[in-house]
């Protein structure tokens, strides 16, 4: 199994900060790397796939970035509605894991 | 635009079964693959199931920890996927999501619902 570990865990940044949240994988992943975005009572919500390919609808803001076992997402100039937690998911073979999440809050 | 909506979610003693439903609509449903991905209380995303397409023969996918307990189903004239849960523990207690899954994206998810309560406890 890919295990998927997340850095760091939580972080508290402003509005208007940079954010980076890193990603590293136990496994070379080719190009199924994916994050997600969720708010507390939601849903998750894709925000990147393939590594870098932002999903349709998602800010600029947002960039997923990184190859082989090491990925990471920006979020440039932080908005209030980015607070929340952020999962990466592999998404190159069964079973399919994600990390343990990193919770975004307000400092 | 496309959504899918979880029902069958309810209180149920350890050992007991139940069947969760995955409605979908907008998007051509047998093309697609689904998913089910839960969430404990307070923790993260756990993927436990996948059947793909019709073009892709409709196989499934278990996560080890529900393999030989859960069965994924669909039904492509009706739009629905289903996941059978026996032998329930209280360790399966989660939110259940439905996702499809995403065309050129490996194996990510886009079109989430908004998940359905599992309680295991006597």
């Amino acid at each position: 199994d890919i295990q998927m570990t997340q850095s760091p865990s939580s972080v508290s940044a402003s509005v208007g900060d940079r954010v980076t949240i890193s990603c590293r994988a136990s496994q070379i992943i080719t190009n199924w790397l994916a994050w997600y975005q969720q708010k507390p009572g939601e849903a998750p919500k894709l925000l990147v796939h393939s590594i870098s390919t932002l999903q349709t609808g998602v800010p600029s803001r947002f960039s997923g970035s990184g190859s082989g076992t090491d990925f990471t997402l920006t979020i440039n100039s932080l908005q209030p509605e980015d607070f929340a937690t952020y999962y990466c998911q592999q998404a190159n073979s069964f079973p399919i894991t994600f990390g343990q999440g990193t919770r975004l809050d307000i400092k | 635009e496309g959504q899918v909506v979880e029902s069958g979610g309810d209180l149920v003693q350890p050992g007991r079964s139940l069947r969760l439903s995955c409605t979908a609509s907008g998007f051509r449903f047998g093309e697609y693959a689904l998913g089910w991905v839960r969430q404990a209380p307070g923790k993260g995303l756990e993927w436990i199931a996948f059947i793909r397409g019709k073009n892709s023969g409709g196989t499934t996918e278990y996560a080890a920890s529900v393999k030989g307990r859960f069965t994924i189903s669909r039904d492509d004239p009706k739009n629905i996927a289903y996941l059978q849960m026996n032998s329930l523990k209280i360790e399966d207690t989660a939110v259940y999501y439905c996702a499809r899954d995403f065309w050129g994206g490996g194996y990510s998810f886009d079109y989430w619902g908004q998940g359905t309560l599992v309680t295991v406890s006597s």
